[in-house]
């Protein structure tokens, strides 16, 4: 069974900092891999899905990367802000289109 | 384009109740997937619809269960309801299944029981 862990659970990182979160899965026959945030009280917003014959992905100041056979990803945050805050969330799909989600990182950002 | 429509946002619910919960996918969406997500068990997949069948179950009780419409909207339904299903539910569309397309979620509905 796909199993998702996020690491750390938690980050506080001062406005400006560059960060790295980081994400780990147990089956490395994914399909894709997906980074999302989700604000409180809300639903999830697609940051960027990696496909599993792709390395990395960019968006703005996103960028994640995927080693498939480590079971790693890595999102890093450029230049963070207080916007940012929120917690991410990594996804890997595997065989059918369902999602197995990790426990997510809760970021803060500190003006 | 409008995101996908998930209502109610809240419902109160009491033990032994039913309860339908309503997903409307963007538009051009075809497939469905419905997820809980509880503090304990973090997101979990429920099932998902494409084409008004299931393809792919979660593992979970036989009281939860969906289904898709010819235009794409899903409803689940949960029967008999217990204190443990108080959670939020989400849904998520993508333009079809098969793991390559991203999935787009609603802002859920968040389920209480008393």
């Amino acid at each position: 069974k796909q199993e998702v862990t996020q690491i750390p659970a938690a980050l506080s990182v001062p406005e400006g900092e560059n960060l790295v979160l980081n994400c780990s899965f147990t089956d490395s026959a994914i399909y894709n891999l997906q980074w999302f945030r989700q604000d409180p009280g809300k639903g999830l917003t697609s940051l960027l899905l990696i496909q599993s014959s792709q390395r990395e992905q960019t968006s703005g100041r996103l960028n994640a990367s995927l080693d498939k056979s480590s079971g790693r990803s890595t999102l890093y945050i450029a230049a963070s802000q207080p916007g940012d805050s929120a917690t991410y969330l990594c996804a890997v799909v595997t065989g059918a289109n369902n999602l197995f989600f990790g426990t997510g990182t809760r970021l803060t950002v500190i003006p | 384009k409008a995101g996908v429509t998930q209502t109610p946002r809240y419902l109160i619910k009491t033990r032994g109740q039913q309860v339908t919960l309503s997903c409307s996918p963007i538009s051009g969406h075809r497939s469905v997937s419905w997820y809980q997500q509880t503090p304990g068990q973090g997101l979990q997949f429920l099932f998902e619809y494409f084409s008004e069948t299931q393809r792919n179950k979660g593992n979970f009780p036989g009281r939860f269960s969906g289904r898709q419409f010819s235009n794409s909207r899903s409803e689940m339904n949960v029967s008999t309801l217990e204190l443990g299903d108080s959670a939020l539910y989400l849904c998520a569309s993508s333009l079809a299944p098969g793991g390559d397309q991203p999935q787009h979620f609603g802002d859920g509905t968040r389920l209480s029981i008393l």
